[in-house]
C-alpha cells in the first residue's frame, strides 16, 4: 500500500447530488489534512484534523464537510457544490501536525462540478 | 493576496545544465521554506527544506538558497535530468503551532534530452 490513498480519482457531479470524497493514510502519522487546487491557483488549505479533532478550518463554506474517524482515514462529504468549487482535492498526512513537519500527500481527487 | 508566488509559470532546460527555480514571499514570519515536486496523476512529494536560519541547504543535486532580506528563494538541479520533469511547488510556514504551508502556484520544470 502506497502512503496515502486517495479515492475516487475522477469525480463528476451534479450540483444537487451528495458525493464523498474518501483518504486512507498508512503511516501511522496523526494529523492530516485537506487541500484544494483550483486551476492557475496555489494549493489552499481547508481543514486540519490532529487525532481525530478539527483543528483548522480554513474558512471554508459548510457545503464542505470534513469528517474523521480514525487517525487513519479522511472523509469529505460534498453536498450541493458550485460549478466553482470544480478543482483537485488534495489529502495529506504529517506525524504529528506540529510546524515544520514533511506533508504527505495522496494522488488526489479531480472534481467535476456541473 | 498571495503570500507565496513562482512567477515563473515554466521553464526549459537542457539536460545536464542548471535548473533555477525561484520563489517569493512576503510574509516576513515565514521561517521555514519547502519544495515539493509534482509529476502528472500523482500528489505532491517532499523534494528538500530550509529553515530561516541558514542561507543554504543541500542535498544531492538540489540546493535550495535563502536571501531573508530579499525574501527571496531559490531551488537549484545540477545538472538537470530528464526525470527532473514536474511541477515544483514553493512553500512556507511560520510557527503559529499550525503546520499550515502557504504554497506558490508553481513551475513547470521541462528537462530536454
Amino acid at each position: 500500500e502506497t502512503g496515502v490513498t486517495q479515492t475516487p480519482r475522477h469525480l463528476v457531479m451534479g450540483m444537487t447530488n451528495k458525493k464523498s470524497l474518501k483518504c486512507e493514510q498508512h503511516l501511522g502519522h496523526n494529523a492530516m489534512y485537506w487541500y484544494k487546487q483550483s486551476a492557475k491557483k496555489p494549493l489552499e488549505l481547508m481543514f486540519v484534523y490532529n487525532f481525530k479533532e478539527q483543528t483548522e478550518n480554513n474558512s471554508v463554506p459548510s457545503r464542505f464537510s470534513p469528517e474523521c474517524p480514525n487517525s487513519s482515514h479522511l472523509f469529505l462529504h460534498l453536498h450541493t457544490l458550485q460549478p466553482e468549487d470544480s478543482a483537485l482535492y488534495l489529502c495529506a498526512s504529517s506525524r504529528e501536525g506540529t510546524a515544520n513537519e514533511k506533508l504527505f500527500f495522496g494522488s488526489g481527487t479531480q472534481l467535476s462540478v456541473l | 493576496d498571495q503570500q507565496v508566488k513562482q512567477n515563473s509559470p515554466s521553464l526549459s532546460v537542457q539536460e545536464g545544465r542548471i535548473s533555477i527555480l525561484n520563489c517569493d514571499y512576503t510574509n516576513s514570519m515565514f521561517d521555514y521554506f519547502l519544495w515539493y515536486k509534482k509529476y502528472p496523476a500523482e500528489g505532491p512529494t517532499f523534494l528538500i527544506s530550509i529553515s530561516s536560519i541558514k542561507d543554504k541547504n543541500e542535498d544531492g543535486r538540489f540546493t535550495v538558497f535563502l536571501n531573508k532580506s530579499a525574501k527571496h528563494l531559490s531551488l537549484h538541479i545540477v545538472p538537470s535530468q530528464p526525470g527532473d520533469s514536474a511541477v515544483y511547488f514553493c512553500a512556507a510556514t511560520d510557527q503559529t503551532g499550525a503546520n499550515n504551508l502557504f504554497f506558490g502556484t508553481g513551475t513547470r520544470l521541462t528537462v530536454i534530452p
